[in-house]
């Protein structure tokens, strides 16, 4: 089955800084890639996702890029604000699957 | 709109006694899944129910775990003598449908349970 490796597992910066999560995955049939962010005490949260048929796409400060040859994934956040502090997770399916395989998290902290 | 919601938000149990997790999905959404949260942990994929098609079960960690959706809306998950290894977030999530698996998945805010 898909297996998702998620880096890094936290992460701090300052705010107005740029953050930068990375993920690969094992199954080259996967083809689509969401990213959740979530805080304490809630449910995950969308906040972007990617399909196969694009290598990258971007929502104001948050942007995904995708690259299936070397088959890893990453989100971008710019302009960081002490609200994008949260965990934050990338997800995985296969066409002919019906569930998402996760990747660890990453705890991001915005510094102020 | 209302979104998933799930109750309780917390739940205590002993070593041994069920427990049942209820979930309820958005309106109008056909597909409905659970998910496992260790603490610390990713999400791990549990069950997924899709219309009147016969579940996917093949997350289920052991037969002690097993899962229902009565007409197509609400589900319950129940885990029968439980563990302590049971003790995690349960988090459930509906779609609208599932084509091609690229449906975007909205979760509810999970039950917290503990098992002493």
């Amino acid at each position: 089955g898909e297996n998702v490796e998620q880096h890094p597992s936290t992460l701090s910066v300052q705010e107005g800084d740029s953050a930068v999560i990375k993920c690969t995955y094992s199954d080259s049939a996967s083809n689509y890639f969401p990213w959740y962010k979530q805080e304490l005490g809630k449910g995950p949260q969308l906040i972007i996702d990617i399909r196969s048929n694009v290598g990258e796409k971007k929502d104001q400060r948050i942007a995904v890029t995708l690259n299936k040859t070397a088959k890893h994934f990453s989100l971008h956040i710019t302009e960081t604000q002490p609200e994008d502090s949260a965990v934050y997770f990338c997800a995985a399916s296969i066409d002919s699957a019906r569930q998402l395989t996760f990747g660890s998290g990453t705890q991001l902290t915005v510094l102020p | 709109g209302a979104g998933v919601s799930q109750s309780p938000s917390n739940k205590v149990t002993e070593k041994g006694k069920d427990v049942e997790l209820r979930c309820d999905p958005i309106s109008g959404h056909t597909a409905l899944y659970w998910y496992r949260q260790s603490l610390g942990q990713g999400l791990e994929f549990l069950i997924y129910f899709q219309g009147n098609s016969a579940p996917d079960k093949s997350g289920l960690p052991s037969d002690r775990f097993s899962a229902e959706r009565t007409g197509g809306s609400v589900s319950t998950l129940t885990i029968q003598r439980t563990q302590q290894e049971d003790s995690a977030v349960y988090l459930c999530a509906s779609s609208l449908s599932t084509a091609g698996g690229q449906e975007t998945q909205y979760f509810g805010p999970g039950t917290r349970l503990l098992v002493l």
